[in-house]
C-alpha cells in the first residue's frame, strides 16, 4: 500500500494569512494526488486533482504543487470560509489511500 | 440533480453484518462510465477506502478488510450496495459513497460524495 504522511497536522493561521501543507508518498505517483477540504459534518470536497489542476469553481487561492513523492497545497490570502480540514488522497493504485489530515484553524 | 445518498442502520452489535445501501440520482450506473466506491471516516479520524465498483462491474477491495466486504450493484434500481460482516466497535464511522468518473488512461479522484450515513457498533 502507498503510505501518505501528512504535515502539519494542525494549523493555525489568520485571515489574510498564506498556508501550506505538505504531504508525502511512500511511491512515486506519477501526479495522481487529489486534495479535498472538509468541513464538520460534511462529505470532503476535493479541490485540486492531478497534484495541481484546479477543480471547476474552487477560488484561484489554492494551488497544488508536486516535486518526486512531495505534494504541497498552498493556500494565499486565507478567507473565513478556508478554515477546515484538508486532507490529500492518492489514487494511482489501488488501495487508494488518504493523509492524516491538516486541520486549519483559525488563530 | 446528481447525487448519491447513503441509508442503513444507525446501530449494529458486534458479530452482527452490516448493510449499505447507495441511491444515485442523476447518473447511470449502466451506462455512464462511472465508478462508486465506500468510504469509512471514524470519528476524528481520516478517511479510509474500503471498496470500489467499476462501470464493467469489476470490483477492488482494502486488502485490510476483503474478506469483510463484499460490494455490489442494482444498475435497475441505480443502487450501490455494502456488506460488511463481523462488525465490531472499530468499525464505528460514518460510511459514505463516493463517484469516480472513469477516464481511459487517466484515473481520476472522488468527484461527487453522498452525505454520509452514521453507523455506531456497540452491544
Amino acid at each position: 500500500d502507498i503510505q501518505m504522511t501528512q504535515s502539519p497536522s494542525t494549523l493555525s493561521a489568520s485571515v489574510g494569512d498564506r498556508v501550506t501543507i505538505t504531504c508525502r508518498a511512500t511511491q512515486h505517483l506519477s501526479s495522481w494526488l487529489a486534495w479535498y477540504q472538509q468541513k464538520p459534518g460534511k462529505a470532503p470536497k476535493v479541490l485540486i486533482y492531478k497534484a495541481s489542476t484546479l477543480v471547476d469553481g474552487v477560488p484561484s487561492r489554492f494551488s497544488g504543487s508536486e516535486s518526486g513523492t512531495e505534494f504541497t497545497l498552498t493556500i494565499t490570502s486565507l478567507q473565513p470560509d478556508d478554515f477546515a480540514t484538508y486532507y490529500c488522497q492518492q489514487y494511482n493504485s489501488y488501495p487508494m489511500t488518504f493523509g492524516q489530515g491538516t486541520r486549519l484553524e483559525i488563530k | 440533480q446528481v447525487s448519491l445518498k447513503e441509508s442503513g442502520p444507525v446501530l449494529a452489535k458486534p458479530t452482527e453484518t452490516l448493510t449499505l445501501t447507495c441511491d444515485v440520482s442523476g447518473f447511470s450506473l449502466k451506462n455512464d462510465r462511472m465508478g462508486v466506491s465506500w468510504i469509512r471516516q471514524p470519528p476524528g479520524k481520516a478517511p479510509e477506502w474500503l471498496a470500489h465498483i467499476f462501470s464493467n462491474d469489476k470490483k477492488s477491495y482494502n486488502p485490510s478488510l476483503k474478506n469483510r466486504l463484499t460490494i455490489s450493484k442494482d444498475t435497475s434500481k441505480s443502487q450501490v450496495v455494502l456488506t460488511m460482516t463481523n462488525m465490531d466497535p472499530l468499525d464505528t464511522a460514518t460510511y459514505f459513497c463516493a463517484r469516480i468518473r472513469e477516464v481511459r488512461w487517466s484515473p481520476m479522484p472522488f468527484d461527487l460524495w453522498g452525505q454520509g450515513t452514521m453507523v455506531s457498533v456497540s452491544s
